[in-house]
């Protein structure tokens, strides 16, 4: 399996606190993804970075930051979080040849 | 009108069946295509991609690209009960990776 842990894998919070999920690889690979997943939605990028400090907005960047300091770590913000944002996160990463990308496990948000 | 459209389904088939899933996509730069599984409450893996028009084949499984139609497909032959998943149709270009909606497979015993 690919080097990746998402953290935290569940949580609970209340609608406009500060969130912030963590995708961390031991892979060492250039490109790292954020996505959301809803039912009838499928998959749906968030933010993506092809190195660090370098980053790119995707589908669905509304509401949401991302912060990349290392290669190996990749931040996910929710500044103010509301009730649309809850979903099923996925971080991924990629050596960024063929569009192969390794997910994590998901990290499952609830926002009440 | 998303880059990639794929009907949700769900999708239920008899053992033993041949399944086809079907996506349309609307951007014609250089990309490649791709097909994820992903199984009940994990992160998708990648079943097979492709970057030219025409098939190619693994096992059981073939992915079709129709160019001239935006037109990409999914067969897979003598499903398996082990088969039911969810499949993401996907095209990536210049370092993203956009998915279809996915469709939810069921292969009965």
């Amino acid at each position: 399996d690919a080097g990746i842990t998402q953290s935290p894998r569940h949580k609970v919070t209340e609608t406009g606190t500060p969130v912030t999920l963590r995708c961390h690889q031991t892979e060492n690979h250039r490109y790292m993804y954020w996505y959301r997943q809803d039912p009838g939605h499928g998959l749906r990028l968030i933010h993506y970075s092809y190195g660090v400090k370098d980053t790119d907005k995707g589908e669905v960047s509304d509401g949401y930051s991302v912060s990349r300091s290392k290669t190996e770590d990749f931040l996910l913000t929710l500044e103010s979080a509301t009730s649309s944002q809850t979903s099923v996160y996925f971080c991924a990463i990629s050596g960024g040849v063929t569009g192969e990308l390794f997910f994590g496990e998901g990290s499952r948000l609830t926002v009440l | 009108q998303k880059e990639v459209e794929q009907d949700p389904g769900p999708l239920s088939v008899p053992e033993g069946a041949i399944v086809s899933l079907n996506c349309t996509y609307s951007n014609s730069a250089f990309q490649y295509f791709m097909w994820y599984r992903q199984y009940s409450r994990k992160g998708p893996e990648l079943l097979m991609y492709t970057y030219s028009s025409g098939n190619k084949e693994d096992g059981r499984f073939t992915a079709q690209v129709d160019k001239s139609s935006k037109y990409i497909s999914l067969f897979i032959r003598d499903s398996q009960p082990s088969d039911s998943a969810t499949y993401l149709c996907a095209r990536y270009s210049t370092g993203k990776l956009i998915f279809g909606q996915g469709t939810t497979l069921q292969v009965k015993p």
